[in-house]
């Protein structure tokens, strides 16, 4: 099972930030599982953002959740992440994540990431 | 959110050293720690979690362990590919939050 990121490299101050992730090689349907992303300022440490099960329930880190909306489409496998207003500060790796476990929380699968910055 | 606080942010050894990393938890988060490696140019790869379960293919020398809101990672003898970042990350309580890394360096 493979997850690959795409998206634009570049997004202007105050514009949506959108990335989608397709899942090659499984299901997003697997109950097992919740799908989600994580960011990595460079040269710093990683923060995560949130994640959803294929049934369509999210959970959101607060920091980012009036900007954040996550989706999913299990026809194509993939899910999605918009955020909007961004700023510099939002300039990062983002990678999508397969979460596990009992608590969904250990983050056994990753994307290679794609590196998006944020300027005019 | 739950504060982890990873310690030493740096360290350098050589190969065959035993290394020893540590996380405190702001709260008492039970089990639910994980650690992650990363290498430059890669993304994060799980290592052990649940505070002592080895992922699947995960070397034996890799292991992990808890003191209350105490949680240590010991690699028992470095190897040359050991080099890299190592991260804890809390997952009992949303948002799940990460500690700050531990860089292990060459001596």
């Amino acid at each position: 099972l493979q997850l690959q990121e795409s998206g634009p490299g570049l997004v202007k101050p105050s514009e949506t930030l959108s990335l989608t992730c397709v899942v090659s090689g499984g299901s997003l349907g697997n109950t097992n599982y919740y799908w989600g992303w994580i960011r990595q300022p460079p040269g710093k440490g990683l923060e995560w953002i949130g994640n959803m099960f294929y049934t369509g329930g999210t959970n959101y880190n607060p920091s980012l959740r009036s900007r954040l909306t996550m989706s999913l489409d299990t026809s194509k496998n993939q899910f999605s992440l918009k955020l909007t207003s961004v700023t510099a500060a939002d300039t990062g790796v983002y990678y999508c994540a397969r979460h596990a476990g009992p608590v969904a929380g250990s983050i056994d699968l990753w994307g290679q990431g794609t590196l998006v910055s944020v300027s005019s | 959110d739950i504060q982890m606080t990873q310690s030493p942010p740096s360290l350098s050894a050589s190969v065959g050293d035993r290394v020893t990393i540590t996380c405190q938890a702001s709260q008492d988060i039970r089990k639910y720690v994980n650690w992650y490696q990363q290498k430059p140019g890669q993304a994060p790869k799980l290592l052990v979690y649940d505070t002592s379960n080895l992922e699947t293919g995960v070397p034996s020398r890799f292991s992990g362990s808890r003191s209350g809101t105490d949680f240590t990672f010991t690699i028992s003898s470095l190897q040359p590919e050991d080099f890299a970042t190592y991260y804890c990350q809390q997952s009992d309580d949303l948002p799940f939050t990460f500690g700050p890394g531990t860089k292990v360096e060459s001596k």
